[in-house]
């Protein structure tokens, strides 16, 4: 089977840096997405990772390390609007269907 | 315009009628996939398909079905519904390979009373 873990909360001031670690267990690993959802919304894609590092976009970083089934999701210079859950999501082949985890709630203040 | 729309965007409805939710897409993909989340959790696969001919059980496919109408029309039923099917229910499609990345529609919140 599969399985995902990740931090259900996470709290942080506004202006500083958080990491949303993901851990996964599956057969046939393909990479390794980032979604981000605010309250009930649809969720918005972020990021990828197919190969191990670091995947830099904006202000958002994903980082992968197959060897250890782990990945993280960098988040800097935090802002307000960046309080929401964000979901790590393991795909297996190039089949395109994807595992979500439970999500990580952030919570910024200011 | 939204590029994947989903109606109802609400419904609540009574144990054992059968409900249909449709989904629709203008990004041209082949994959559509139905989603459901309950709160606290993440999203959990119902069901997937990856051409109008190709429909696939996800984790979840008990007490629900689907139908490809077209490339762009992927629709979920629920033949009676239940209680513990109270949920939101997200479509969402995307394009072959590269990155997965998914696109996913507003929602639709169902209660079963």
């Amino acid at each position: 089977g599969q399985s995902l873990e990740q931090p259900s909360e996470v709290t942080a001031v506004e202006g500083a840096i958080v990491q949303i670690n993901c851990t996964y267990q599956t057969s046939g690993f393909y990479g390794l997405s980032w979604y981000q959802q605010h309250d009930g919304g649809a969720p918005t894609f972020l990021s990828y990772n197919a190969l191990d590092g670091l995947e830099e976009t904006g202000r958002f970083s994903s980082f992968l390390s197959r060897s250890d089934s782990y990945g993280y999701l960098l988040l800097q210079e935090l802002q307000m609007k960046d309080s929401a859950s964000y979901f790590c999501a393991v795909s297996r082949g190039n089949a395109g269907k994807s595992t979500f985890g439970d999500g990580t709630t952030l919570t910024v203040k200011p | 315009d939204a590029d994947v729309t989903q109606t109802p965007r609400n419904r609540i409805t009574k144990t054992g009628k059968r409900i249909m939710l449709e989904c629709s897409q203008t990004k041209g993909h082949d994959r559509m996939y139905w989603y459901r989340q309950d709160p606290g959790l993440g999203l959990r696969l119902i069901y997937y398909s990856f051409d109008v001919k190709d429909i696939n059980k996800g984790e979840i496919s008990d007490g629900y079905s689907v139908s490809r109408q077209a490339q762009a029309k992927f629709s979920l039923s629920l033949e009676s519904a239940i209680p513990n099917q109270t949920a939101l229910y997200f479509c969402a499609t995307s394009g072959a390979g590269g990155q997965n990345e998914q696109y996913f529609g507003p929602g639709t919140r169902l209660t079963v009373t």
